[in-house]
Formats: structure tokens, C-alpha cells, sequence
């Protein structure tokens, strides 16, 4: 079992669209869990960190479920903007384990 | 927030040569600095992890002969990938993280393309 797994999509939706993301981990040691945000050709940035009371920022909304290792992220009323890869990533307490992406295209 | 640079952003290079990619913390301290690679449309792969004076720890799979790796100073870490083939390129990132902090910044990623 691959230690981070995402749905790589791509998820096509139109402007105003609701949609989520899941991405379960192998590591139940797991310390701290973060979805990162990746454009073409450019380096992760971070989105938001995840916890198991849930974590809202604007339009976009994590949570973690530590029992079934399994982490979302929910983004409301989709921009074009928010056309991008996003990687689930899970922090061992030694590395960042990255999951392959899920990537998203918002259209007009 | 903290910023780290990677130089160069892209290089050509041709088989058998040497690269070296520079990572530098510019207004932070690293005590801890990772070397990443990631092939199109596959995720990010650490290779090795450097801490500030002492040896690299490379990851199951990395030869250390190949990708040299030097965190000589605090904010500057150094991959040199050695008699570099096609099979080489990749895009190559770093992140540097401060002492007792979780939080990784990413340089901006350097792409090397071995002819």
C-alpha cells in the first residue's frame, strides 16, 4: 500500500462548483498533515494545514480523520485560480511524504 | 514568509557532465534542508535530507556517490549530480526547515534536461 494515496482526477469543474478531495495514509504514527498546492512547472506551497477539528480558510475547508487515516479538503464556489495540483502531504515527525496530486481544472 | 532561492532555475547539460544546484535560505536559518525530485506528472520524491555540518541521509533507492549533497553553512545547501545521464532529468526542489519547526519552505525548483 502506497503510503500517501489521492484520486489523481482531474476533476473538471465549472466556475462555482463545489468540489473534494480525498487521500488516505498508511502511517498511523503520522504527525501533522498539510494539502499543498502546486502549479504547472512550480515548486508545492502550502494551502493549509489539517486537523481533526477541522481547519476553514475562506472557500477551502480540511479535515482529518486520524481513525480511518483519512484527510479532505472541500473548496466552495470554485475561481479559475483554483486550477491546480493539489498534493496531500503527511509529516512522519523525519519527512514530508507527499501523495501524487489530485488535479483540479476549473472552467468558465 | 521565509524564502528559499534555487539557482539555477534550469539547466541544459550534456551527458557525463556534472550540476551542481545551490539552495540558500535568504532570511531564515536552516537547520534542516531536503533535497526533492519529481518526474512529470508523478509526485515528489525525497532523495536525502542534509543537516547544517554533518553528512547527508539519503533515501532507499539514492546513490550518494551520484548526487552529492553539502549543507555547509546554514543557508546554503549544494546537489551536485555527478556524470549526470538523461535518465537524470527531473525537476530537483529543496526545502529548508528552522530548528523546532515543522514547517518546510520550498525553493522554487531547478529543472535539469540531460542531452
Amino acid at each position: 500500500r502506497k503510503e500517501v494515496e489521492q484520486d489523481p482526477g482531474p476533476f473538471n469543474v465549472p466556475e462555482g462548483a463545489t468540489v473534494a478531495f480525498n487521500c488516505t495514509y498508511s502511517n498511523s504514527a503520522s504527525q501533522s498533515f498539510f494539502w499543498y498546492r502546486q502549479d504547472c512547472r512550480k515548486e508545492p506551497k502550502l494551502l493549509m494545514s489539517v486537523y481533526s477539528s477541522g481547519n476553514e480558510d475562506g472557500r477551502f475547508t480540511a479535515q482529518l480523520n486520524r481513525a480511518s487515516q483519512y484527510i479532505s479538503l472541500l473548496i466552495r464556489d470554485s475561481k479559475l485560480s483554483d486550477s491546480a495540483t493539489y498534493l496531500c502531504v503527511v509529516n512522519t515527525g523525519t519527512a514530508l511524504i507527499f501523495g501524487k496530486g489530485t488535479t483540479l481544472s476549473v472552467s468558465s | 514568509g521565509a524564502v528559499v532561492s534555487q539557482h539555477p532555475s534550469r539547466v541544459i547539460c550534456k551527458s557525463g557532465t556534472s550540476v551542481k544546484i545551490e539552495c540558500r535560505s535568504l532570511d531564515f536559518q536552516a537547520t534542516t534542508m531536503f533535497w526533492y525530485r519529481q518526474f512529470p506528472k508523478k509526485s515528489l520524491m525525497l532523495m536525502a535530507t542534509s543537516n547544517e555540518g554533518s553528512k547527508a541521509t539519503y533515501e532507499q533507492g539514492v546513490e550518494k556517490d551520484k548526487f552529492l549533497i553539502n549543507h555547509a553553512s546554514l543557508t546554503l545547501s549544494t546537489l551536485t549530480v555527478t556524470s549526470a545521464h538523461p535518465e537524470d532529468s527531473s525537476f530537483y526542489i529543496c526545502s529548508a526547515r528552522e530548528a523546532l519547526s515543522y514547517e518546510q519552505y520550498f525553493g522554487p525548483g531547478t529543472r535539469l534536461t540531460v542531452t
